[in-house]
């Protein structure tokens, strides 16, 4: 059974821009939620979607956003990008619908702004 | 929110040795991981332990949720087992998200 998977691996940006990152879960896995690492925070929940709705939101700025689409693969995006937004971004699925359920992490997506 | 705390921040040992982690927590959880992150970033999951106790391997978990608090043990540890070791709990409302402790970074030296 295959891994999530999250592309691109590596990027590197200007501030800015934009991105999009794109998380395909495992099979079978309804939930998708979105992590972001840094060494200040640490591990910060960004959003959970669950069957196309997002189901929970952390405290980001509305520069922050996501979707899910009917197969469940997810993408979240980052518009006007600061230098503070370079981070490990980390995607996780998890099987389950009712609560969050033991959650699989894929490898992320290192972002660098310059 | 629910509040995650672990210790120690930094563990150092000689190959071989034991050592135990700990995780404490603020409130009832539903759900309670321990993660151990690679160094290529990625979180590897090691145990979905929101109470009782599980062994896999050289590694076992317990989780006392009345006292709210786990521990993950690693017996043997050998070179590979380097790197930061997180506890992630859910709170006891359900439904929401994983909150992550900042973690213990251990480093094993032949």
């Amino acid at each position: 059974k295959a891994g999530v998977t999250q592309t691109p691996r590596y990027l590197i940006k200007t501030r800015g821009q934009q991105v999009t990152l794109s998380c395909s879960p495992i099979s079978g896995h309804r939930s998708v939620s979105w992590y972001q690492q840094t060494p200040g925070q640490g591990l910060q929940f960004l959003f959970e979607y669950f069957s196309e709705t997002q189901r929970n939101k952390g405290n980001f700025p509305g520069r922050f956003s996501g979707r899910q689409f009917s197969n469940s693969r997810s993408e979240m995006n980052v518009s006007t990008l600061e230098l503070g937004d370079s981070a490990l971004y980390l995607c996780a699925s998890s099987p389950t619908g009712v609560s969050t359920g033991e959650l699989f992490f894929g490898e992320g997506s290192r972002l660098t702004v310059l | 929110g629910i509040q995650v705390e672990q210790s120690p921040p930094d563990l150092i040992l000689q190959e071989g040795a034991n050592s135990t982690l700990r995780c404490n927590f603020s409130d009832s959880v539903n759900n309670l991981q321990w993660f151990h992150q690679n160094p290529w970033g990625q979180l590897i999951n090691l145990f979905y332990i929101p109470s009782g106790t599980k062994q896999n391997g050289r590694l076992s978990a317990t989780t006392v949720a009345t006292e709210r608090y786990s521990l993950l043990y690693i017996s043997s540890s050998q070179t590979t087992d380097s790197g930061v070791y997180f506890c992630a709990v859910e709170g006891g409302q359900g439904n929401t998200p994983l909150v992550f402790g900042k973690g213990t970074r251990l480093s094993v030296i032949a």
